[in-house]
């Protein structure tokens, strides 16, 4: 069965230092995604950042990048130069076309200190 | 271009009652996906659409139902409802699949008492 795991139920780091917040995940496939995403206290989840598993290179979206393990099932996020607007909940999530479903990890909860 | 459009934002019913959510994608999107998010159980799936026809449903009794009609637009219904029912409720549309990007809306937030 599909499972995520987001290990760290809060993070805080200081503006502009760097922080990675991590993610675990099981699956019996080979072709799948995986996928960060950031819930503000708006509630609306926006993508961070999209992860193609048969893609070696990890993403990177400007200050954002992934560490993607595939033999170790790690999809974990770095968040560099961290600002104040990157207070959130960041979610990840595992995608398979045979489901149509995106499985979730419990998040993570960012703090910001000024 | 619009969003993700989810109406209403806020709902109090009371238990026993029904109540339907609606959902309207973006323009030119087919999949719209439904997921329940709680303090307790985090994000669960709910069920997913794809041209009128549910591809998938996540392991919720059949209270729950939804639909999509021919213009993408989906509504989910919620029947007998229960205190746990309380949640927010969020729709996310995407192209073809959940493999491309998914667009979230705002959510409506059920209350149940």
């Amino acid at each position: 069965a599909q499972t995520v795991t987001q290990s760290q139920p809060e993070m805080s780091v200081q503006e502009a230092e760097t922080v990675t917040l991590s993610c675990t995940y099981d699956t019996s496939e080979s072709d799948y995604y995986l996928f960060w995403y950031k819930q503000p206290p708006s509630r609306q989840m926006i993508l961070v950042i999209r992860q193609e598993a048969y893609k070696q290179q990890n993403a990177t979206e400007n200050r954002f990048s992934v560490n993607f393990q595939k033999a170790a099932k790690s999809f974990s996020l770095k968040i560099s130069d961290s600002q104040l607007g990157d207070a959130a909940m960041y979610f990840c999530a595992h995608y398979m076309d045979s489901n149509y479903q995106l499985i979730w990890g419990a998040g993570t909860k960012l703090i910001i200190k000024p | 271009k619009a969003g993700v459009t989810q109406t209403p934002r806020y709902l109090i019913k009371t238990r026993g009652q029904q109540v339907t959510l609606s959902c309207s994608p973006i323009s030119g999107h087919r999949s719209v996906s439904w997921y329940q998010q709680t303090p307790g159980q985090g994000l669960q799936f709910l069920f997913e659409y794809f041209s009128e026809t549910q591809r998938n449903k996540g392991n919720f009794p059949g209270r729950f139902s939804g639909r999509q009609f021919s213009n993408s637009r989906s509504e989910m219904n919620v029947s007998t409802l229960e205190l746990g029912d309380s949640a927010l409720y969020l729709c996310a549309s995407s192209r073809d699949r959940g493999r491309d990007e998914a667009f979230f809306g705002q959510g409506t937030r059920l209350t149940v008492v």
